[in-house]
C-alpha cells in the first residue's frame, strides 16, 4: 500500500490555465506538506497544515491555494499558471510537527507551457 | 548566507569506493539532522536522523554531526551502484520547518 499518494503524476498545461493536485496520506499523520523542486533539485515547502489546519505558510503567491478537507488530505490548486511554475511538487506527512520522520510522495511533475 | 549549504557535486566514484557527503549550516538552533535519498523521477525518503551532535550507523551508513562546527556528514561505506541517487542533507530546530541543502547527485559506477 503507497503511504502518501500524488495525482496526478504528470500534468502538462497551458499558461493562464487554472490546475488542481491531490495528495492522500493511508498513515494516519496528522500533520502534511507542500513542496516545490525546481530544475535544480531545490526542495523548498510551500505550506503546512496540521489536523486541516495551516501552520505554515512560505512565500507562495495566492496563487496557490492548498485545501485540507480531512487529515488524510491536501491538495493544491494552482490558478492563472505561469512557466514559472513548471516544477516537480512534492506532497509529504509526518506523524506531528515534532515528529522525526516525513515520508514523501512520488510528486507530480508539472510542466506549464 | 544561505541557512544550508550543500555542494550540489555531481560525484562520481568506483564501486567499493567510501562516499563522503556534507553539509554546513548557519543557524545554530537546529537541533534535529537528516538526509534523504532522491532516485531519480522519485520522491526523497529518509535514509539517515541524528538528534544534536554524535554519530549514528546504519549498515554502510553512518552520518555524522558537529554541532560545534555546525557541519553535517554521511559516509557510505563499500558504495554501490544502487546507491547512485541524489542525497539531501535536512534540519529544523523543535517542530519547525525542514530546512533542505540544494542536494548532491552521486554516481557510484560498476
Amino acid at each position: 500500500d503507497t503511504a502518501v499518494s500524488q495525482t496526478p503524476k504528470y500534468l502538462v498545461t497551458q499558461m493562464g490555465n487554472d490546475k488542481s493536485i491531490k495528495c492522500e496520506q493511508n498513515l494516519g499523520h496528522d500533520t502534511m506538506y507542500w513542496y516545490k523542486q525546481d530544475s535544480k533539485k531545490f526542495l523548498k515547502i510551500m505550506f503546512s497544515y496540521n489536523n486541516k489546519e495551516l501552520i505554515i505558510n512560505e512565500t507562495v503567491p495566492n496563487r496557490f491555494s492548498p485545501k485540507s478537507p480531512d487529515k488524510a488530505h491536501l491538495n493544491l490548486h494552482i490558478n492563472s499558471l505561469e512557466l514559472g511554475d513548471s516544477a516537480v511538487y512534492f506532497c509529504a506527512s509526518r506523524i506531528t510537527p515534532e515528529g522525526n520522520e516525513q515520508y514523501f510522495g512520488p510528486g507530480t511533475r508539472l510542466t506549464v507551457t | 548566507q544561505k541557512e544550508v549549504e550543500q555542494d550540489p557535486g555531481p560525484l562520481s566514484v568506483p564501486e567499493g569506493a567510501i562516499v563522503s557527503l556534507n553539509c554546513t549550516y548557519s543557524n545554530s538552533a537546529f537541533q534535529y539532522f537528516m538526509w534523504y535519498r532522491q532516485y531519480s523521477r522519485k520522491g526523497p525518503e529518509l535514509l539517515m536522523y541524528t538528534y544534536s551532535s554524535g554519530n549514528k550507523e546504519d549498515g554502510r551508513f553512518t552520518a555524522q554531526v558537529d554541532k560545534s562546527s555546525k557541519y553535517i556528514s554521511l559516509f557510505i561505506r563499500d558504495s554501490q551502484p544502487s546507491d547512485s541517487a541524489t542525497y539531501l542533507c535536512a534540519m529544523r530546530s523543535g517542530s519547525e520547518k525542514l530546512v533542505f541543502g540544494k542536494g548532491t547527485k552521486l554516481t557510484v559506477n560498476p
